[in-house]
């Protein structure tokens, strides 16, 4: 089974800090994403990489970066905690090409509340 | 990038079944239609894909009319276990040189009482 983790099931930051979410997946997949998940809007993308070192911009990359050194890693990175930035912060991977498109292996979650 | 809608909430009793349609009027040609499931505290999990016609795993089946400007999830005999939010997302495959546009629906509340 593929499995993705995420560093922190919760985590509670202070408005300005920096804040680092990490995610390891053990397929050797190539693509890999960071959604943010809040009520009444669904998943929505951040950012992801399809491959070590490169990086796209999802649908709200503002406020975050991402670093993906190794293929099995990707961490979002929050350069100043904002409290409009507390939600559901969600890790996924899946192969390219990929037997089925889209077929994303998701991690727990990370539940960020920044104060 | 097409835009997808779905049902907010659906009630139903266990053993019965559940149809959630997902409406995307402006899907590309090359769009896929992919089914995900999420219980509380968990990530999504993948449950079925189809391009066109019908296509039915061990979980759902997926129903997609000819013009497929829409798509329905069919769960069979519902249980209690059954209770989770279904999402709905369209896009196209990702290549080696590009990467199609994707979004997931805002998701479906499906609650099965006894």
């Amino acid at each position: 089974d593929v499995k993705v983790t995420q560093s922190s099931r919760y985590l509670v930051k202070r408005t300005g800090e920096k804040v680092f979410l990490e995610c390891v997946q053990d397929m050797d997949h190539e693509n890999m994403f960071w959604y943010r998940q809040d009520p009444g809007l669904g998943l929505r993308l951040i950012y992801f990489s399809y491959d070590v070192k490169m990086k796209e911009k999802g649908d709200i990359p503002e406020g975050y970066s991402v670093s993906r050194e190794k293929k099995e890693r990707f961490s979002l990175i929050l350069e100043s905690a904002s409290t409009n930035q507390t939600s559901m912060y969600l890790c996924a991977s899946s192969p390219l090409p990929g037997r089925a498109p889209y077929e994303q292996y998701f991690g727990p979650g990370t539940r960020l509340t920044v104060t | 990038l097409a835009k997808t809608t779905q049902p907010i909430s659906m009630d139903s009793y266990e053993g019965q079944e559940v149809n959630i349609t997902c409406s995307h009027n402006n899907i590309a040609t090359n769009d896929y239609i992919t089914w995900y499931q999420q219980f509380p505290s968990q990530g999504p999990r993948f449950i079925i894909q189809g391009y066109k016609t019908k296509v039915t795993n061990e979980v759902a089946s997926l129903f997609i009319p000819a013009d497929r400007k829409s798509s329905t999830l069919s769960l069979p005999r519902v249980s209690l276990s059954d209770t989770a939010v279904y999402y709905c997302l369209v896009g196209a495959p990702m290549t080696t040189d590009s990467w199609g546009k994707f979004q997931f629906g805002a998701g479906t509340q499906v609650v099965v009482t006894p």
